[in-house]
């Protein structure tokens, strides 16, 4: 059974610093990672996607893979009250002539304070 | 462009009645995926599709779960003889091929009393 792993929270960080959200994986052949973020009552968006070792930038948002640690990060800068929603990690879990369906975490609930 | 629409966004049925949720996915995606959403948890893959093609329906929770996609753009999920823990949030994602990143939609609540 391939599983995704996050800390449920509540994560809660004061308003413009840096919050930080964690995801391991536990089939070590995974290729595909993404981060979405999903408000109350609404369904996942999609913020950062990252296929390879190391870091990816976009905006205030930076994404982190370590492959040997089965590690994946979302680093939130200046963290603001809008960001405040739940953060789903997903792992792509492929098998040809399946397709790629996610396997995600049971995500992590942030909340930033003013 | 307009991203995955699905319909209805909400739905009550009766324990037993049978239900239709549709799902209108991006313009042009190839590949099709069907997610149920429990309160306070991840979504939970239930089939995918490629064009007309099931190729995985291994999430499916029961015989009651049934999903056809005939023209390989429309997708219609249909759960027979519904029952309590059918209750979820039912989303739809949609994606240019099968390795691409997936988009949702706005999700079809279902609850069953």
């Amino acid at each position: 059974q391939k599983e995704v792993e996050q800390n449920s929270g509540p994560l809660s960080v004061p308003e413009g610093a840096i919050a930080s959200l964690n995801c391991t994986y536990s089939d070590r052949g995974s290729q595909s990672f993404f981060w979405y973020r999903q408000y109350s009552g609404k369904s996942p968006e999609l913020i950062m996607s990252i296929y390879s070792n190391g870091d990816k930038e976009d905006g205030r948002f930076t994404a982190q893979l370590n492959k040997a640690s089965q590690y994946v990060s979302l680093l939130i800068r200046d963290s603001q009250p809008s960001d405040s929603a739940t953060y789903l990690c997903a792992v792509r879990d492929f098998i040809y002539n399946q397709g790629g369906k996610l396997i995600f975490g049971q995500g992590t609930e942030l909340s930033v304070k003013p | 462009g307009a991203g995955v629409s699905q319909s209805p966004r909400y739905k009550v049925a009766k324990r037993g009645q049978d239900v239709a949720l549709r799902c209108d996915p991006i313009s042009g995606h190839v590949s099709l995926f069907w997610y149920q959403q429990a309160l306070g948890q991840g979504p939970e893959f239930l089939t995918y599709f490629q064009n007309e093609a099931q190729l995985d329906k291994s999430g499916l929770p029961s015989d009651r779960f049934f999903a056809e996609r005939p023209e390989g753009s429309v997708s219609t999920l249909k759960i027979q003889r519904t029952q309590q823990e059918d209750s979820a949030v039912y989303l739809c994602a949609s994606s240019p091929q099968n390795r691409g990143e997936q988009y949702f939609g706005p999700g079809t609540r279902l609850t069953v009393t």
